[in-house]
């Protein structure tokens, strides 16, 4: 079975500095997408950052990047200059390309963000 | 452009009871997908619809039901509510099927509180 591994319940960072949120998942496929979604306290889930598993070229949007392991079959999250709204849960989330897949999710990494 | 829409946001229902939800999607989005989300059991997938089909199914009882009408509207229904069934739902929509990678965007979400 498919699955994605958030090893790290909670998280917190000082404001402006850099923080890593490890994602870690479970397939035999090649070929597939990854996610990273942020939920803050309003609870409106927004997308991070999008991965293909065929590019072999890290994402990267603004302050937010990845590290995408394939052979490791890992996916972190760096957010540099972090700030007092990228408190969240971060979610990281996978789909192999195929029909009728469905998104996998992990259980999530509660970061604060401190000033 | 419109987000995705969700309806009701908040409401409380008696055990035994029914409830639907609606959903609209972002406009020229084809795909509406379900999520029930709890403390204990992060996001887990209830169905997809695409162009009036159920194209994907999680593992919930039969009590949960759902359907995409013909500009893409989605509704969700649960009968005979449990104590369990107390969630955020969370809608989200995409422009083609999930699988094949597409972002999805999520509404805010319907809080159910079974009482």
């Amino acid at each position: 079975a498919q699955t994605v591994t958030q090893s790290q319940p909670e998280m917190s960072v000082q404001e402006a500095e850099t923080v890593t949120l490890s994602c870690t998942y479970d397939t035999s496929e090649s070929n597939y997408y990854l996610f990273w979604y942020k939920q803050p306290p309003s609870r409106q889930m927004i997308l991070v950052i999008r991965q293909e598993a065929y590019k072999q070229q890290n994402a990267t949007e603004n302050r937010f990047s990845v590290n995408f392991q394939k052979a490791a079959k890992s996916f972190s999250l760096k957010i540099s200059d972090s700030q007092l709204g990228d408190t969240a849960m971060y979610f990281c989330a996978f789909i192999g390309a195929g029909n009728n897949r469905k998104l996998i999710w992990g259980l999530g990494t509660s970061l604060a963000v401190n000033p | 452009k419109a987000g995705v829409t969700q309806t009701p946001r908040y409401l409380i229902k008696t055990r035994g009871q029914q409830v639907t939800l609606s959903c609209s999607p972002i406009s020229g989005h084809r795909s509406v997908s379900w999520y029930q989300q709890t403390p204990g059991q992060g996001l887990q997938f209830l169905f997809e619809y695409f162009s009036e089909t159920q194209r994907n199914k999680g593992n919930f009882p039969g009590r949960f039901s759902g359907r995409q009408f013909s500009n893409s509207r989605s509704e969700m229904n649960v009968s005979t509510l449990e104590l369990g069934d107390s969630a955020l739902y969370l809608c989200a929509s995409s422009w083609g099927h999930q699988s094949s990678g597409n972002t999805i965007y999520f509404g805010e979400g319907s809080w159910l509180t079974v009482v």
